[in-house]
Protein backbone atom coordinates (compact mmCIF):
# COMPACT_ATOMS: atom_id res chain seq x y z
CA UNK A 1 0.00 0.00 0.00
CA UNK A 2 1.01 3.34 -1.31
CA UNK A 3 1.77 5.69 2.18
CA UNK A 4 2.33 8.80 -0.63
CA UNK A 5 0.76 9.81 -3.72
CA UNK A 6 2.84 12.50 -5.91
CA UNK A 7 2.45 13.85 -9.15
CA UNK A 8 3.92 12.04 -12.17
CA UNK A 9 5.63 14.29 -13.44
CA UNK A 10 6.30 18.37 -13.87
CA UNK A 11 7.89 21.38 -15.26
CA UNK A 12 9.54 24.18 -14.13
CA UNK A 13 11.57 27.15 -15.51
CA UNK A 14 15.16 27.87 -14.68
CA UNK A 15 15.53 30.46 -12.04
CA UNK A 16 11.93 30.06 -10.60
CA UNK A 17 10.84 28.32 -7.89
CA UNK A 18 9.80 24.88 -8.17
CA UNK A 19 6.95 23.46 -6.03
CA UNK A 20 6.52 19.51 -5.48
CA UNK A 21 3.05 18.03 -3.84
CA UNK A 22 3.14 15.07 -1.65
CA UNK A 23 -0.03 13.46 -0.41
CA UNK A 24 0.14 11.50 2.66
CA UNK A 25 -3.39 10.98 4.27
CA UNK A 26 -2.39 7.89 6.49
CA UNK A 27 0.49 9.54 8.12
CA UNK A 28 1.40 8.83 11.75
CA UNK A 29 2.15 10.67 14.51
CA UNK A 30 5.74 9.20 15.07
CA UNK A 31 6.45 9.67 10.92
CA UNK A 32 8.49 11.80 9.49
CA UNK A 33 8.29 13.02 6.19
CA UNK A 34 11.27 13.00 3.60
CA UNK A 35 12.06 13.81 0.33
CA UNK A 36 14.97 12.32 -1.63
CA UNK A 37 16.14 13.19 -5.52
CA UNK A 38 17.65 10.86 -7.84
CA UNK A 39 19.00 12.26 -10.79
CA UNK A 40 19.82 10.05 -13.89
CA UNK A 41 20.45 6.33 -13.06
CA UNK A 42 22.63 7.36 -9.42
CA UNK A 43 21.70 6.45 -6.05
CA UNK A 44 19.28 8.59 -4.45
CA UNK A 45 20.39 11.41 -2.63
CA UNK A 46 18.58 12.93 0.85
CA UNK A 47 17.11 16.07 0.71
CA UNK A 48 15.44 17.32 3.86
CA UNK A 49 12.72 15.71 6.06
CA UNK A 50 10.41 17.10 9.14
CA UNK A 51 7.73 16.06 11.66
CA UNK A 52 5.66 18.61 11.51
CA UNK A 53 7.45 21.78 11.58
CA UNK A 54 8.77 23.85 8.12
CA UNK A 55 11.95 23.06 7.79
CA UNK A 56 14.93 24.41 5.52
CA UNK A 57 18.45 23.77 4.21
CA UNK A 58 20.95 24.60 1.92
CA UNK A 59 19.06 22.37 -1.03
CA UNK A 60 15.01 22.90 -0.19
CA UNK A 61 12.49 24.17 1.77
CA UNK A 62 10.09 21.53 3.06
CA UNK A 63 6.48 22.68 3.95
CA UNK A 64 4.09 20.37 6.20
CA UNK A 65 0.66 21.13 6.39
CA UNK A 66 -1.04 21.60 9.85
CA UNK A 67 -2.84 18.25 9.67
CA UNK A 68 0.26 16.44 8.28
CA UNK A 69 -1.57 15.29 5.15
CA UNK A 70 0.16 16.75 2.80
CA UNK A 71 3.83 18.48 2.04
CA UNK A 72 5.50 20.33 -0.19
CA UNK A 73 9.28 20.78 -0.96
CA UNK A 74 10.18 23.78 -2.41
CA UNK A 75 13.34 24.56 -4.36
CA UNK A 76 13.32 28.17 -4.61
CA UNK A 77 15.54 28.76 -7.46
CA UNK A 78 15.42 26.09 -9.87
CA UNK A 79 18.68 25.06 -12.08
CA UNK A 80 18.90 23.05 -14.88
CA UNK A 81 20.81 20.25 -12.25
CA UNK A 82 17.87 20.06 -10.65
CA UNK A 83 16.31 18.01 -13.43
CA UNK A 84 15.30 14.89 -11.20
CA UNK A 85 13.00 12.37 -10.01
CA UNK A 86 11.95 13.13 -6.19
CA UNK A 87 10.75 11.11 -3.88
CA UNK A 88 8.44 11.82 -1.05
CA UNK A 89 7.95 8.95 1.68
CA UNK A 90 7.29 8.77 5.46
CA UNK A 91 9.13 6.71 7.68
CA UNK A 92 9.57 6.59 11.58
CA UNK A 93 12.62 5.03 13.35
CA UNK A 94 10.90 1.47 13.41
CA UNK A 95 10.57 1.47 9.82
CA UNK A 96 13.38 -0.99 7.86
CA UNK A 97 11.12 -1.87 5.45
CA UNK A 98 11.47 1.31 3.48
CA UNK A 99 10.03 1.30 -0.54
CA UNK A 100 10.16 3.95 -2.60
CA UNK A 101 7.22 4.86 -5.45
CA UNK A 102 8.00 6.01 -9.14
CA UNK A 103 8.46 9.82 -7.54
CA UNK A 104 8.02 12.88 -9.70
CA UNK A 105 10.57 13.46 -12.42
CA UNK A 106 10.75 17.44 -12.38
CA UNK A 107 12.33 18.41 -15.44
CA UNK A 108 13.71 22.11 -15.45
CA UNK A 109 13.88 24.02 -18.65
CA UNK A 110 16.06 27.15 -19.69
CA UNK B 1 34.34 11.03 3.38
CA UNK B 2 31.29 8.51 4.19
CA UNK B 3 30.95 6.36 1.01
CA UNK B 4 28.94 3.74 0.61
CA UNK B 5 30.83 1.48 -2.05
CA UNK B 6 29.10 -0.72 -4.32
CA UNK B 7 30.57 -3.50 -7.21
CA UNK B 8 30.93 -3.55 -9.81
CA UNK B 9 29.16 -0.86 -11.52
CA UNK B 10 27.83 -2.75 -14.19
CA UNK B 11 27.64 -6.37 -14.82
CA UNK B 12 26.56 -8.62 -17.84
CA UNK B 13 25.92 -12.39 -16.78
CA UNK B 14 24.21 -15.63 -18.10
CA UNK B 15 21.59 -17.25 -16.48
CA UNK B 16 22.47 -19.10 -13.78
CA UNK B 17 25.50 -18.48 -13.65
CA UNK B 18 26.13 -17.49 -9.81
CA UNK B 19 27.13 -14.03 -9.03
CA UNK B 20 27.30 -11.58 -5.95
CA UNK B 21 27.55 -7.88 -5.91
CA UNK B 22 29.17 -6.35 -2.98
CA UNK B 23 28.48 -3.50 -0.83
CA UNK B 24 30.65 -1.70 1.73
CA UNK B 25 30.07 1.48 3.70
CA UNK B 26 32.83 3.05 6.53
CA UNK B 27 30.19 5.12 8.53
CA UNK B 28 29.79 2.47 11.04
CA UNK B 29 26.00 2.11 10.35
CA UNK B 30 23.85 -0.20 12.04
CA UNK B 31 20.99 -0.94 8.98
CA UNK B 32 21.97 -1.81 5.27
CA UNK B 33 19.27 -2.89 2.38
CA UNK B 34 19.29 -3.63 -1.42
CA UNK B 35 17.26 -2.13 -3.61
CA UNK B 36 16.11 -3.04 -6.97
CA UNK B 37 14.83 0.06 -9.64
CA UNK B 38 12.85 -0.84 -12.42
CA UNK B 39 11.52 1.57 -14.93
CA UNK B 40 8.20 2.82 -14.03
CA UNK B 41 8.28 0.59 -10.31
CA UNK B 42 10.31 2.98 -8.50
CA UNK B 43 12.83 1.50 -6.14
CA UNK B 44 11.81 -1.47 -4.24
CA UNK B 45 13.51 -3.18 -1.15
CA UNK B 46 14.93 -6.90 -1.76
CA UNK B 47 16.47 -7.41 2.14
CA UNK B 48 17.94 -5.42 4.77
CA UNK B 49 19.90 -5.87 7.69
CA UNK B 50 19.49 -4.30 11.21
CA UNK B 51 22.97 -5.23 12.09
CA UNK B 52 25.57 -8.41 12.05
CA UNK B 53 24.01 -11.66 11.17
CA UNK B 54 20.45 -9.99 11.24
CA UNK B 55 18.88 -10.02 7.91
CA UNK B 56 14.85 -9.95 7.07
CA UNK B 57 13.03 -9.86 3.58
CA UNK B 58 11.80 -6.49 2.07
CA UNK B 59 9.20 -6.81 -0.58
CA UNK B 60 10.88 -8.69 -3.20
CA UNK B 61 13.07 -11.34 -1.97
CA UNK B 62 12.94 -14.36 -4.09
CA UNK B 63 15.71 -15.00 -6.43
CA UNK B 64 18.20 -13.29 -4.05
CA UNK B 65 20.27 -13.97 -0.67
CA UNK B 66 22.54 -11.84 1.31
CA UNK B 67 24.57 -12.20 4.30
CA UNK B 68 26.19 -9.40 6.84
CA UNK B 69 28.76 -11.43 8.99
CA UNK B 70 30.48 -7.78 9.35
CA UNK B 71 29.02 -4.40 9.70
CA UNK B 72 30.45 -2.54 6.91
CA UNK B 73 29.60 -5.06 4.51
CA UNK B 74 26.34 -6.47 2.96
CA UNK B 75 26.68 -8.51 -0.15
CA UNK B 76 23.80 -9.55 -2.80
CA UNK B 77 23.88 -12.98 -4.06
CA UNK B 78 22.68 -13.98 -6.98
CA UNK B 79 22.54 -18.10 -7.13
CA UNK B 80 21.41 -18.68 -10.07
CA UNK B 81 20.15 -15.18 -11.98
CA UNK B 82 17.35 -15.23 -14.69
CA UNK B 83 16.99 -12.58 -17.03
CA UNK B 84 13.77 -11.29 -14.56
CA UNK B 85 16.64 -9.92 -12.51
CA UNK B 86 18.13 -7.51 -14.87
CA UNK B 87 17.94 -4.43 -13.00
CA UNK B 88 19.63 -1.36 -11.84
CA UNK B 89 20.49 -2.54 -8.05
CA UNK B 90 21.46 0.20 -5.17
CA UNK B 91 22.80 -0.46 -1.63
CA UNK B 92 21.92 1.97 1.29
CA UNK B 93 22.70 2.43 4.88
CA UNK B 94 21.75 4.27 7.99
CA UNK B 95 21.91 4.53 11.64
CA UNK B 96 19.63 3.12 13.48
CA UNK B 97 19.35 5.99 16.17
CA UNK B 98 17.27 7.42 18.58
CA UNK B 99 17.13 10.48 16.11
CA UNK B 100 15.95 9.84 12.37
CA UNK B 101 19.01 9.79 10.19
CA UNK B 102 18.38 9.83 6.68
CA UNK B 103 19.43 6.34 3.63
CA UNK B 104 22.95 7.13 2.35
CA UNK B 105 23.01 5.23 -0.95
CA UNK B 106 25.56 3.34 -3.45
CA UNK B 107 26.03 4.42 -7.58
CA UNK B 108 24.08 1.32 -8.39
CA UNK B 109 25.10 -1.60 -9.64
CA UNK B 110 23.41 -2.11 -13.78
CA UNK B 111 23.10 -6.01 -13.80
CA UNK B 112 22.03 -7.36 -17.21
CA UNK B 113 21.29 -11.07 -17.11
CA UNK B 114 21.07 -12.76 -20.66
Amino acid sequence: DAKTTQPTSMDCAEGRAANLPCNHSTISGNEYVYWYRQIHSQGPQYIIHGLKNNETNEMASLIITEDRKSSTLILPHATLRDTAVYYCIVSNSNDYKLSFGAGTTVTVRA
Amino acid sequence: EAQVTQNPRYLITVTGKKLTVTCSQNMNHEYMSWYRQDPGLGLRQIYYSMNVEVTDKGDVPEGYKVSRKEKRNFPLILESPSPNQTSLYFCATRGIPDIISPLHFGNGTRLTVT
